[in-house]
């Protein structure tokens, strides 16, 4: 089984409609990442938790909201989803004991906003 | 400003050329670490590579190979004898001892024709 989840993998909603991607990881990781990708412009950081009662905004979190439930799941929410949102969606992971600390990746979520 | 340059947007070759790609980056750090992730066509970031600031020492991992040199403030990443599976989108990517918060290049793809 893979080790970061992410669901759904594929979603179409409409402009204006509130949606939650989610992602849950089995590697015990205490800190977990939001990124969304678009061509040309690699990956860029929407929000990240560094344990269940810290969460901080990455560089495009507007119109982005996030919660941690539990050590394994990191949420993300549009509350009214635009065009522009349309992209691909990574959760990963990274272990505050790991010097350098790695990230690890979901399999991402293809989102696209009519 | 940018932290991670990759000059390099698409590199198409044949079966068993070597490719290498080209990866700057700027930091203020003393501390830092390099990382190369691959994107197959299918979708995933897979992790290929960390190199740490204080560790010049190159890296050969089977047809992978990787030159870090400080004073260029390069990561360069080379495939020997490349074949069609290594067809993807590479990236380079930067965290800084501070935060850990990856900065990604905006990824290289490669192309390899039969």
């Amino acid at each position: 089984d893979a080790d970061v989840t992410q669901t759904p993998r594929n979603r179409i909603t409409k402009t204006g409609k509130r949606i939650m991607l989610e992602c849950s990881q089995t590697k015990g990781h205490d800190r977990m990442y939001w990124y969304r990708q678009d061509p040309g412009l690699g990956l860029r950081l929407i929000y990240y938790s560094f344990d269940v009662k810290d969460i901080n905004k990455g560089e495009i979190s507007d119109g982005y909201s996030v919660s941690r439930q539990a050590q394994a799941k990191f949420s993300l929410s549009l509350e009214s989803a635009i065009p522009n949102q349309t992209a691909l969606y990574f959760c990963a992971t990274s272990d505050r004991k790991d010097k350098g600390e790695t990230q690890y990746f979901g399999p991402g979520t293809r989102l696209l906003v009519l | 400003a940018q932290k991670v340059t990759q000059a390099q947007t698409e590199i198409s070759v044949v079966e068993k050329e070597d490719v290498t790609l080209d990866c700057v980056y700027e930091t203020r750090d003393t501390t830092y670490y390099l990382f190369w992730y691959k994107q197959p066509p299918s979708g995933e970031l897979v992790f290929l590579i960390r190199r740490n600031s204080f560790d010049e020492q190159n890296e050969i991992s089977g047809r992978y190979s990787w030159n870090f040199q400080k004073s260029t403030s390069s990561f360069n990443f080379t495939i020997t004898a490349s074949q069609v599976v290594d067809s993807a989108v590479y990236f380079c990517a930067l965290s800084e001892a501070d935060d850990y918060k990856l900065s990604f290049g905006a990824g290289t793809t490669v192309t390899v024709r039969a």
